[in-house]
């Protein structure tokens, strides 16, 4: 079965230091999104790219954030200086269209970030 | 903000049907329900989805009121392995992100 697949399951790094988190969405599907979880709340909407741009963003999702599709297999997340407060578990999702089509999210098992 | 309500946690003993309540009063015409799961820390991950008729797939079934205003997601014969908590999210068909509330946490025991 097709699935989302997510590297490193898990990082630490050091306040104020780059890190990138890598997704191979399902081969087919068109809609990439990125959700963040901080531990104990609620799964949070960070973005959504269709065809090489952002086609919506939360209010999370600040200057310190990008994302990118550098081939035609990987979708990143790149926080640019990492605060405490970005520790998470960032999931990664993909649909294969918009819409009713779009229905149905297939995440990923998430990667997990400890921000010392 | 998430527009529906949840009870916070559920029991259901393994074998029995478990039944998620969802009130969804506000619910626009044009706003699907959509039942997605969190088994522990894992990925969220799709369960079924529906307008106005009942639904059902190999997972669940989902039962939506005449008036839209809730729903009830029926896992027929819990195991184990649907301890999780559970989430009912309605958004417009052309959606670009879901909206998670806290959900259910439904705790199934043997």
């Amino acid at each position: 079965e097709p699935e989302v697949t997510q590297t490193p399951s898990h990082q630490v790094t050091q306040m104020g230091q780059e890190v990138i988190l890598r997704c191979v969405p399902i081969s087919n599907h068109l809609y990439f999104y990125w959700y963040r979880q901080i531990l104990g709340q609620k799964v949070e909407f960070l973005v959504s790219f269709y065809n090489n741009e952002i086609s919506e963003k939360s209010e999370i999702f600040d200057d310190q954030f990008s994302v990118e599709r550098p081939d035609g297999s990987n979708f990143t997340l790149k926080i640019r200086s990492t605060k405490l407060e970005d520790s998470a578990m960032y999931f990664c999702a993909s649909t294969v269209g918009r819409g009713l089509a779009g229905g149905e999210l297939f995440f990923g098992e998430g990667s997990r970030l400890t921000v010392l | 903000d998430a527009k529906t309500t949840q009870p916070t946690s559920m029991d259901c003993a393994e074998g029995r049907a478990a039944n998620l309540p969802c009130n969804h009063s506000t619910i626009s015409g044009n706003e699907y329900v959509y039942w997605y799961r969190q088994i522990h820390s894992q990925g969220p991950q799709y369960i079924i989805h529906g307008l106005k008729n009942n639904e059902t797939n190999e997972m669940a079934s989902l039962i939506i009121t005449e008036d839209r205003k809730s729903s009830t997601l029926i896992l027929p014969h819990a195991t184990l392995r649907d301890t999780a908590v559970y989430y009912c999210i309605v958004s417009p068909p052309g959606f670009q992100k879901l909206v998670f509330g806290t959900g259910t946490r439904l705790l199934v025991s043997p």
